[in-house]
């Protein structure tokens, strides 16, 4: 099994541009989230789907849009890159978001704007 | 705001010796996990204590909990030069928004062969 697979690994952008993050999962989850990790610091949640069909914010979500496309698909928009938005982004998805479990991550998606 | 903060935020050892990190948080939980990342890599679950436990051992990993000082310590013993990696303590609240895992900033572990 793939598990959480992130597309593209790396990507470098000019302040101002926009791009997609994309994020599936293989394992019927219901729940998927998106997380940022800056040097130093631990994960900060951006935006979850608790299930297909919602989307609630995180901790982090300004300069961000996100879209559930269903349920194995959780894509990140970022509509004008910033410099502060240099990070490395992480999806990860649970069966359950009620549920007291493990999360399952992808390897990341490490992003630089110029 | 971070929930965990690890501690320490370096940690380098000989392997065959044990290490120990340390994890506190501010706010009452639900459960506790920690999570291991290897370089360039995403982060693996390794183990979860629920708030009503105060030890849990899975393989080389012992995990204890006490929630009177808001505190949870990883023991690995006998490490090898494979468990080098940064380790991350993460909460869970107990219903709504709470739910959703918060991260601390980690402890970047080193095992010299």
């Amino acid at each position: 099994n793939a598990g959480v697979t992130q597309t593209p690994k790396f990507q470098v952008l000019k302040t101002g541009q926009s791009m997609t993050l994309q994020c599936a999962q293989d394992m019927n989850h219901n729940s998927m989230y998106w997380y940022r990790q800056d040097p130093g610091m631990g994960l900060r949640l951006i935006y979850y789907s608790a299930s297909e069909g919602t989307t609630d914010k995180g901790e982090v979500p300004n300069g961000y849009n996100v879209s559930r496309l269903n349920k194995r698909e959780f894509s990140l928009r970022l509509e004008s890159a910033a410099p502060s938005q240099t990070s490395v982004y992480f999806c990860a998805s649970r069966l359950w978001t009620e549920l007291v479990q493990p999360q399952h991550f992808g390897d990341g998606t490490r992003l630089s704007i110029l | 705001s971070q929930q965990g903060e690890e501690d320490p935020q370096a940690l380098s050892i000989q392997e065959g010796e044990n290490a120990t990190m340390n994890c506190s948080y501010k706010t009452s939980i639900n459960n506790l996990q920690w999570y291991r990342q290897n370089s360039g890599r995403g982060l693996v679950h390794l183990i979860l204590i629920r708030s009503n436990e105060r030890e849990k051992h899975s393989g080389r990993l012992r995990v204890t909990l006490d929630t009177s000082k808001k505190s949870s310590s990883l023991l690995i013993t006998a490490s090898r030069a494979a468990d080098t990696a940064s380790y991350f303590c993460a909460t869970g609240g107990a219903s709504g928004s709470a739910r959703q895992l918060t991260f601390g900033s980690g402890t970047q572990l080193t095992v010299l062969p």
